[in-house]
């Protein structure tokens, strides 16, 4: 099992431009989440999906960022237009089931840099 | 609201000294809490959980309900548990979501 898939690994654009982070989960799993890692803010969740319905999107800074789930094997995380303040890591994690004590499974991060 | 508090975003300690990274919680009900960890160039991971009530390469976390905490020990720290930990925490949802705290980088000293 290759565990939770996240690409590209790195991406530097410059301002403005269209950016799209893309994660496969485990087989399996019903729950994705998207994370956001930063030196000043921690790990920060954007979004999660369940069984491919997004149930909070409060962590969402703003309407550049959108996500989607068309299925139960893909996500993308979109920001339209980017700017240099997106710069972070982008985690993706997947986890099996609603029990609140299943534990997550992280991919390894998309390190954004927006010039 | 719900918050998950690390008041240290740095700990450096000698090895073999003892170890313990805090962790405070503001949630009333009852919270499943976990600790994850990120060693350098590797993945997040999950290191324990409270309901386990286990230790994990020597770390032990107790919840402490009427303090709000939930604090990684260990005794005898070693070089190679130098990583940054999260603290996080899910309350009443039954969808799996967690609250992380920022995070404290443990730099264990030769």
């Amino acid at each position: 099992d290759a565990g939770v898939i996240q690409s590209p690994r790195h991406e530097v654009t410059e301002m403005g431009q269209e950016v799209t982070l893309r994660c496969k989960p485990i087989s399996g799993h019903n729950s994705l989440f998207w994370y956001r890692q930063t030196m000043m803010r921690g790990l920060e969740l954007l979004i999660y999906f369940n069984n491919n319905v997004p149930i909070d999107d409060s962590g969402m800074p703003e309407d550049r960022f959108s996500a989607k789930m068309p299925n139960a094997s893909f996500s993308t995380l979109k920001i339209q237009p980017s700017e240099p303040r997106d710069s972070a890591v982008y985690f993706c994690a997947s986890s099996w089931g609603t029990a609140s004590n299943q534990p997550q499974h992280f991919g390894d991060g998309t390190r954004l840099s927006i010039l | 609201a719900q918050r998950v508090t690390q008041p240290e975003k740095l700990l450096s300690v000698f090895k073999g000294a003892p170890v313990e990274l805090k962790c405070n919680y503001s949630y009333s009900g009852s919270p499943e809490l976990f600790w994850y960890v990120q060693y350098s160039r590797q993945r997040l991971q999950l290191l324990l959980r409270h309901i386990s009530r286990e230790s994990i390469k020597g770390f032990t976390a107790d919840l402490n309900k009427g303090e709000t905490s939930f604090h990684l020990k260990k005794p005898f720290a070693q070089e190679e548990d130098s990583a940054m930990y999260y603290c996080a925490y899910s309350g009443s949802s039954n969808t799996g979501k967690l609250i992380f705290g920022q995070g404290t980088t443990l730099q264990v000293k030769p």
